[in-house]
């Protein structure tokens, strides 16, 4: 019964690639999110969607690109990926303040 | 100056102890206030919402000081299990912005 779950779990990629993430969340909220958080364990956030619309977009790179299908899926796509791009991404979700986490997806980038 | 700010420890300190974290925010606007925990290579989970009226969970007891825009965690009798990294949250624009964390070490 995994609240938020993506996949996958482990993404090892070359540079220049392009990559997909997924996450689904059975929760029924309403808001979801993707972070990023990089070497230093930083969690920053990239998008925040609330009924499948775009509400936050804190400058990230075009080359990222979030999708959401429908209220329960928020996909992130990766264009072109760069060595910067190494972190471990998560999904999360919400109804109000308190988010709940996906496990991760840790991508390396070759 | 960063929106959340965190001493980033380490903390070492041995099991039974009290150990309290303390942390800063920039908005005065902010509007909710939380202690999510994250374990080695898991995601965050959230702990406790924060209050100006404090609040306690057991052995955790959190307090919110809105004038000095300052966030406290006290963890009593702290147990192994208690190691983890410790964020700070606050919620506003629609967002949550994530401190640093303290990582916290408990030693046998």
């Amino acid at each position: 019964d995994t609240a938020v779950s993506q996949t996958p779990k482990y993404l090892v990629t070359q540079m220049g690639n392009d990559k997909s993430i997924k996450c689904e969340q059975n929760l029924g909220h309403d808001t979801m999110y993707w972070y990023k958080q990089d070497s230093k364990k930083f969690l920053k956030i990239m998008f925040s969607y609330n009924n499948k619309e775009l509400i936050i977009n804190e400058t990230v790179p075009n080359r990222f690109s979030p999708k959401s299908p429908d209220k329960a899926h928020l996909n992130l796509h990766i264009n072109s990926l760069e060595l910067g791009d190494s972190a471990v991404y998560f999904c999360a979700s919400s109804r109000g303040g308190s988010q709940y986490f996906g496990p991760g997806t840790r991508l390396t980038v070759l | 100056r960063k929106e959340v700010e965190q001493d980033p420890g380490p903390f070492n300190v041995p099991e039974g102890a009290t150990v309290a974290f303390n942390c800063t925010y920039s908005n005065s606007a902010s509007q909710s206030f939380f202690w999510y925990r994250q374990d080695c290579r898991k995601e965050p989970k959230l702990l406790m919402s924060v209050y100006s009226s404090g609040n306690e969970d057991g052995r955790f007891t959190a307090q919110l000081n809105r004038a000095s825009q300052y966030i406290s965690l006290l963890i009593r009798d702290s147990k192994l299990s208690d190691s983890a990294t410790y964020l700070c949250v606050v919620f506003g624009d629609e967002k949550l912005t994530f401190g640093t964390g303290t990582r916290l070490t408990i030693i046998p």
